[in-house]
């Protein structure tokens, strides 16, 4: 009974060719993150959402995008990958201050 | 911004050992967290810390929020191949959802 559903688990994209990740949740948490993950490295936060509300981390490249169409979904929208977007991404949820859950991720390589 | 300091960054030990891990941080967190994640999965949520000196327990895991809410310890008693892994701590901001990781401590345990 997965509570933070990713998809795909794993993702094959050519370099600069737009790939959407996506990522569902049985929670009904409020707030709903993406984290980018390299090899043995802490997951680093790219955005969240609180409700509808969209926070940008500053560190973010202006490539990487997020949808949130309703309170189960969110999806993660790269526009141009680059060799240095291979990596693993990781989508969490939570309800405000609480601890967060994650799914198992999307494993993303660039070709 | 805020950092902790996660320490050791990996240990190797024998099955039947206890394991100590510890993260310390300049700065007061709200929570504090304790993560496992294994190979091509998500990190799992396996103790969370809300009150300073807070000491809790799940299975064989013990954790503690220090005194100064700057400081967690993590122990594993009697370690089993199974707890192979990265341990990540993470604090938890007084001002919202956002966590800060520690680097991770990898774990190997040998039959």
């Amino acid at each position: 009974d997965a509570m933070v559903i990713q998809n795909p688990r794993y993702q094959v994209t050519q370099f600069g060719k737009p790939v959407t990740l996506s990522c569902s949740q049985t929670l009904n948490h409020n707030v709903m993150y993406w984290y980018q993950q390299k090899s043995s490295q802490a997951p680093k936060l790219l955005f969240h959402y609180y409700d509808k509300d969209f926070n940008n981390e500053a560190d973010t490249p202006d490539n990487f995008q997020s949808r949130r169409p309703n309170t189960s979904f969110c999806f993660l929208d790269i526009r141009s990958p680059g060799l240095g977007d291979a990596a693993m991404y990781l989508c969490a949820t939570s309800r405000a201050y609480q601890p967060q859950h994650f799914g198992d991720g999307t494993r993303l390589s660039i070709l | 911004g805020q950092q902790l300091n996660q320490s050791p960054q990996s240990m190797f030990i024998q099955e039947g050992e206890d394991v100590s891990m510890n993260c310390t941080s300049s700065s007061i967190f709200n929570t504090w967290l304790w993560y496992k994640q294994e190979p091509g999965e998500g990190p799992v949520l396996l103790i969370a810390l809300y009150k300073a000196g807070e000491l809790t327990s799940n299975g064989r895991l013990t954790a503690q929020f220090g005194i100064t809410r700057k400081d967690s310890f993590l122990n594993i008693s009697a370690s089993i191949p199974s707890d192979v892994g990265i341990y990540f701590c993470a604090g938890q901001e007084t001002s919202g959802s956002r966590l800060t990781f520690g680097e991770g401590t990898q774990l190997t345990v040998n039959p």
